[in-house]
């Protein structure tokens, strides 16, 4: 059964610095989501991606965000700066249909980053 | 914004006993949708319901979705230890805003 992949499975990195968590959406879905997720709370929205360019993006998704899509698999989630805050598991998702009537969504394993 | 509320926020039953949890938005929904997140795993879609009134039923689980497409519950009869998790709601509304609840968390003792 086709998955969501996503690399690495755990990020340490020191405050300040550039990370790039990367995914790997199930081939033929065309909508691509990034959802956070700190230590034992609810799963927060951060960006939709559709046809190359951001569809939605939640508040927490500020300047210190970006999305990409380098290649046709790889669909990636760069934070610019990272806050002790960002620490979290951040999911990636993937759906072959937006609309409200077939947008179910397959979530990937997650990337634990860890910001010291 | 939109606001989903789910409760309660955790959940202890013995196994065999039934599990109800209740999902709650502040803005009309065009969907909802549930997902359980084992312990240390990821959410992982269970159905979505989309008609004012629906019931859905999967084996145990049966999902129903409010006449006002405000709010939505998901009971699960005769709860087993592999129903151990974190159930979440997640609403869609007519400005495309998608917002998962906070999770009911659910341990079954056996």
């Amino acid at each position: 059964e086709p998955e969501v992949t996503q690399t690495p499975s755990h990020q340490v990195t020191q405050m300040g610095q550039e990370v790039i968590l990367r995914c790997v959406p199930i081939s033929n879905h065309l909508y691509f989501y990034w959802y956070r997720q700190i230590l034992g709370q609810k799963v927060e929205f951060l960006v939709s991606f559709y046809n190359n360019e951001i569809s939605e993006k939640s508040e927490i998704f500020d300047d210190q965000f970006s999305v990409e899509r380098p290649d046709g698999s790889n669909f990636t989630l760069k934070i610019r700066s990272t806050k002790l805050e960002d620490s979290a598991m951040y999911f990636c998702a993937s759906s072959e249909h937006r609309d409200s009537y077939r947008n179910e969504q397959f979530f990937g394993p997650g990337t634990r980053l860890t910001v010291l | 914004g939109q606001q989903v509320m789910q409760i309660p926020q955790y959940q202890h039953v013995q196994e065999g006993e039934d599990f109800t949890t209740y999902c709650n938005s502040s803005t009309t929904l065009s969907n909802i949708q549930w997902y359980k997140q084992r312990p240390g795993g990821h959410p992982v879609f269970l159905i979505q319901l989309v008609k004012s009134g629906e019931v859905k039923k999967q084996k145990r689980l049966t999902f129903q979705f409010g006449e006002a497409k405000k709010n939505s519950s998901l009971h699960i009869t005769a709860t087993q230890t592999t129903d151990v998790g974190t159930y979440f709601c997640a609403g869609t509304d007519y400005g495309q805003n998608f917002v998962f609840g906070p999770g009911t968390r659910l341990s079954v003792l056996p």
